[in-house]
């Protein structure tokens, strides 16, 4: 079973939609997960952290499922320069190395 | 706002010469990281460096690789005998404690 597992799209959505992805992860011990977003031939942006309690920045909502081992990022409104790459990544057991997922790839469409 | 920055922005090489990738992490950042992306592949991590010696690496950091902080600002990413497959692109990041990482915009290795 893979670290970390993503659907890897592409999510094909009409602007204003809401979508959401979901990562899964295998490493129970994991404490430490984030989304981030990448621009095609760019480089990993930071998009948020995601916290037990979950956490909302502006259209973006993550959430963490603990007893599923899974995160999830819910996009709302969305835009056409949302289309991106949305990278998992979470921790090992050291503070170190992060896994990353493969990602999914958004596609909004006019 | 702080950044991290590499140099150069893209080289090209002929198989077999070494290349060095030079990166200027954020300056309060204690974690340095080598992350390569094959085209239309994933994000793969190559190395973790932290108090100044490595701190993990992954299967594709062999001996072809090597990393230092020779001055306590830059991070650089030695390639030695260089392959077609090395053919990618290299991010740096640096992180604190969060595990938050920021990435520099990345160094295209071209190898032919």
């Amino acid at each position: 079973r893979k670290e970390v597992e993503q659907d890897p799209g592409p999510f094909n959505v009409p602007e204003g939609a809401t979508v959401a992805f979901n990562c899964t992860y295998s490493n129970s011990a994991s404490q430490s997960f984030f989304w981030y977003r990448q621009d095609c031939r760019k480089e990993p942006k930071l998009l948020m952290s995601v916290y037990s309690s979950g956490n909302e920045d502006g259209r973006f909502t993550a959430q963490l499922n603990r007893a599923s081992q899974y995160i999830s990022l819910l996009i709302r409104d969305s835009k056409l320069s949302d289309s991106a790459t949305y990278l998992c990544v979470v921790n090992a057991d050291s503070n170190y190395q992060l896994i990353w997922g493969a990602g999914t790839k958004l596609i909004i469409k006019p | 706002e702080p950044e991290v920055t590499q140099t150069p922005s893209h080289q090209v090489t002929q198989m077999g010469q070494e290349v060095i990738l030079r990166c200027v992490p954020i300056s309060n950042h204690l974690y340095f990281y080598w992350y390569r992306q094959i085209l239309g592949q994933k994000v793969e991590f190559l190395v973790s460096f932290y108090n100044n010696e490595i701190s993990e690496k992954s299967e594709i950091f062999d001996d072809q690789f090597s990393v230092e902080r020779p001055d306590g600002s830059n991070f650089t990413l030695k390639i030695r005998s260089t392959k077609l497959e090395d053919s990618a692109m290299y991010f740096c990041a640096s992180g604190g404690d969060t595990g938050e990482l920021f990435f520099g915009e990345g160094s295209r290795l071209t190898v032919l």
